[in-house]
């Protein structure tokens, strides 16, 4: 069955360093999706993209975040300068022409 | 008054028990109603997904929606160990094609 896959399991980074957090959707899905939950708390959409651009995004989604689909089977979140809020489990998700999304396993994200 | 309410639980059942989970919402552009379940620092799994009143079957598991009410149900039937995890609900609306979820109730089924 087709999955929702993402790498890192786990980055650990420094406070202000750039991360990147990779996702490869399922193949024939057009809808990518970010979502984080922090621990203990719910899990809250952060940005949606199709069609090679963001059609819906959070206030948390501010302008150190950034998405792409760099090539047919990638999609990622680059977080510029991570802050110690930032620590969490990143989501991503995708679907195809019905309305349900599919997640991946998730990254969790721990800044020191 | 939040969006989707849940009850996070902890909600403690014997094995062989009937579960019954629930959340409300205030929105009523959310069209479509799915139920996840999440394991321990895992991926929410979709579990069902509803998007008109009336309930929907699925082995086990029987979703329940109630727009008039604004009001959705999860039941679980012959509740196993196995089934012990967090349980979410999400919603979609008719703004945007993000999903909006509850805080999620933990359930525990002992054996």
């Amino acid at each position: 069955e087709p999955e929702v896959t993402q790498t890192p399991s786990h980055q650990v980074t420094q406070m202000g360093q750039e991360v990147i957090l990779r996702c490869v959707p399922i193949s024939n899905h057009l809808y990518f999706y970010w979502y984080r939950q922090i621990l203990g708390q719910k899990v809250e959409f952060l940005v949606s993209f199709y069609n090679n651009e963001i059609s819906e995004k959070s206030e948390i989604f501010d302008d150190q975040f950034s998405v792409e689909r760099p090539d047919g089977s990638n999609f990622t979140l680059k977080i510029r300068s991570t802050k110690l809020e930032d620590s969490a489990m990143y989501f991503c998700a995708s679907r195809g022409e019905a309305d349900t999304q599919y997640f991946g396993p998730g990254t969790r994200l721990t800044v020191l | 008054q939040k969006e989707v309410e849940q009850d996070p639980g902890p909600l403690s059942v014997p094995e062989g028990a009937i579960v019954s989970l629930n959340c409300t919402y205030s929105n009523s552009a959310f069209q479509y109603f799915m139920w996840y379940r999440q394991y321990s620092r895992k991926g929410p799994e979709l579990l069902m997904y509803t998007y008109s009143s009336g309930n929907k079957e699925d082995g086990r598991f029987t979703a329940q929606v109630d727009k008039s009410s604004k009001y959705i149900s999860l039941f679980i039937r012959d509740s196993q160990p196995s089934d012990s995890a967090t349980y979410l609900c999400a919603m979609l609306g008719g703004y945007g094609n993000k999903l909006v979820f509850g805080a999620g109730t933990i359930l525990r089924v002992k054996s």
